[in-house]
């Protein structure tokens, strides 16, 4: 059975501060979601990796993919108020289409 | 373009009663999936369908069933409604290699 961990569960960052939320997951995987979300909102997808080293990038935020560790990394560059949300990352199995969600990160900048 | 419809947004119900939730695909996508989140949770898979039939099937109540019909759209009919229900439900549609798109979610208050 597939497993995403991510972590950090909680994270208060002040604004122009850079982090990391990582997401390991313990099977082979086809693809990898990264999807925003707000309170009581859908979910926005932001990003969705398909290869090893795969990177992709929009604004402050960079997504990379590392399949033989089975990680992702959402990385934030000097962050702003605006990028406070949770932030989920979910695995396509491979072979079976279902997406499995990390826990999420909910992300909160401070001024 | 055309993303993914789910009605109703909103829905309240009382304990014990039933509730159907509907899930229009992106035209052409014949994959649609389930899922429902609960607060402060990550989303958790409940079931899917591929071309009308049900493919996979996740952590879905009794109380619940879904179908795909012959346009491809999808509904979920939840019965015997308990207050531990209420959640996001949400829907996404997906076509052979193509990524998950999903809908805005229906919020189901159960009182």
């Amino acid at each position: 059975e597939l497993k995403v961990e991510q972590n950090p569960l909680f994270l208060s960052m002040q604004e122009g501060k850079n982090y990391t939320i990582y997401c390991n997951y313990s099977t082979t995987s086809d693809r990898l979601y990264w999807y925003r979300q707000d309170p009581g909102k859908s979910l926005e997808s932001l990003f969705v990796l398909l290869s090893n080293g795969a990177v992709k990038q929009e604004g402050r935020l960079m997504a990379s993919l590392d399949t033989k560790a089975r990680l992702s990394t959402l990385h934030i560059t000097a962050a702003v108020h605006d990028l406070s949300a949770t932030y989920f990352c979910a695995v396509e199995g491979f072979g079976n289409e279902k997406l499995t969600f990390g826990t999420g990160t909910r992300l909160t900048i401070i001024p | 373009a055309a993303g993914v419809i789910q009605s109703p947004r909103h829905l309240i119900k009382e304990k014990r009663e039933t509730a159907t939730l509907k899930c229009y695909p992106i035209p052409r996508h014949d994959t649609v999936y389930w899922y429902q989140q609960g607060p402060g949770q990550d989303p958790q898979f409940l079931i899917s369908f591929y071309e009308k039939m049900q493919s996979d099937k996740g952590s879905i109540p009794d109380r619940f069933s879904a179908q795909q019909f012959s346009d491809y759209h999808s509904e979920l009919n939840m019965s015997s409604l308990e207050l531990g229900d209420s959640a996001l439900y949400f829907c996404a549609s997906e076509s052979g290699d193509t990524e998950a798109f999903f809908g805005q979610g229906t919020r189901l208050t159960v009182v």
